[in-house]
């Protein structure tokens, strides 16, 4: 039964440049979230796919965007990049809309550096 | 707005002792309170969680408490082994998660 899987799993980007992020969620699960993680902090809401559809959204800029396709994978999308958005990207999995029914599944994450 | 904060950034512990990690939120409309463990490079795991209609659950040498009034949340590890020495993330729920900065547990053998 594989877990959350995330690709790349590490990449270098300048600032101005585009990035896509993408995550297979755990087999079952249908909603997809993702997370910013800055060096000694914890993780910070991005966004929250079902559906195919954007359901919820933290304070982030619309810089990031996202996509869920049918197969329940996803994508993170960040456009002209800026130094502070590096950080680890990570993609968590879940079943059920919107609610908290269980705990999230993390993947390893993608970790982002902006030059 | 940290909604979820965890003062200690570090905590050490003999093998065998007791581990207690505390963590503290502000907003009283949660609901479903989580502990995540961290080793370095891998996402966070679930350890244990608890609803906001309940004072204690316990899982094994893992227990955590809620103190609604104190709006607190405690993890305990009864004994705690070098394997704990990890990144602890406590989390907080209402239809998304807010979590703490971390607190990293090092459990000297």
């Amino acid at each position: 039964d594989a877990g959350v899987t995330q690709s790349p799993t590490h990449l270098i980007k300048t600032r101005g440049q585009q990035v896509t992020l993408r995550c297979s969620p755990k087999s079952g699960h249908d909603t997809v979230s993702w997370y910013q993680q800055a060096l000694g902090q914890g993780p910070q809401f991005i966004f929250q796919y079902y559906e195919e559809e954007e359901r919820q959204r933290g304070n982030f800029p619309d810089r990031f965007s996202g996509h869920q396709f049918p197969n329940y994978s996803s994508e993170l999308n960040v456009n002209a990049l800026l130094l502070g958005d590096s950080a680890l990207y990570l993609c968590a999995s879940s079943y059920g809309q919107g609610m908290v029914v269980g705990e999230l599944f993390f993947g390893e994450g993608s970790r982002l550096t902006v030059l | 707005d940290q909604q979820v904060k965890q003062n200690s950034p570090s905590l050490s512990v003999q093998e065998g002792r007791i581990s207690i990690l505390n963590c503290d939120y502000t907003n009283s409309m949660f609901d479903y309170f989580l502990w995540y463990k961290k080793y370095p490079a891998e996402g966070p795991t679930f350890l244990i969680s608890i609803s906001s209609i309940k004072d204690k659950n316990e899982d094994g040498r893992f227990t955590v408490f809620l103190n609604k009034s104190a709006k607190h949340l405690s993890l305990h590890i009864v004994p705690s082994q070098p394997g704990d020495s990890a990144v602890y993330f406590c989390a907080a729920s209402r239809r998304q998660f807010y979590f703490g900065t971390g607190t990293s547990l090092t459990v000297i053998p």
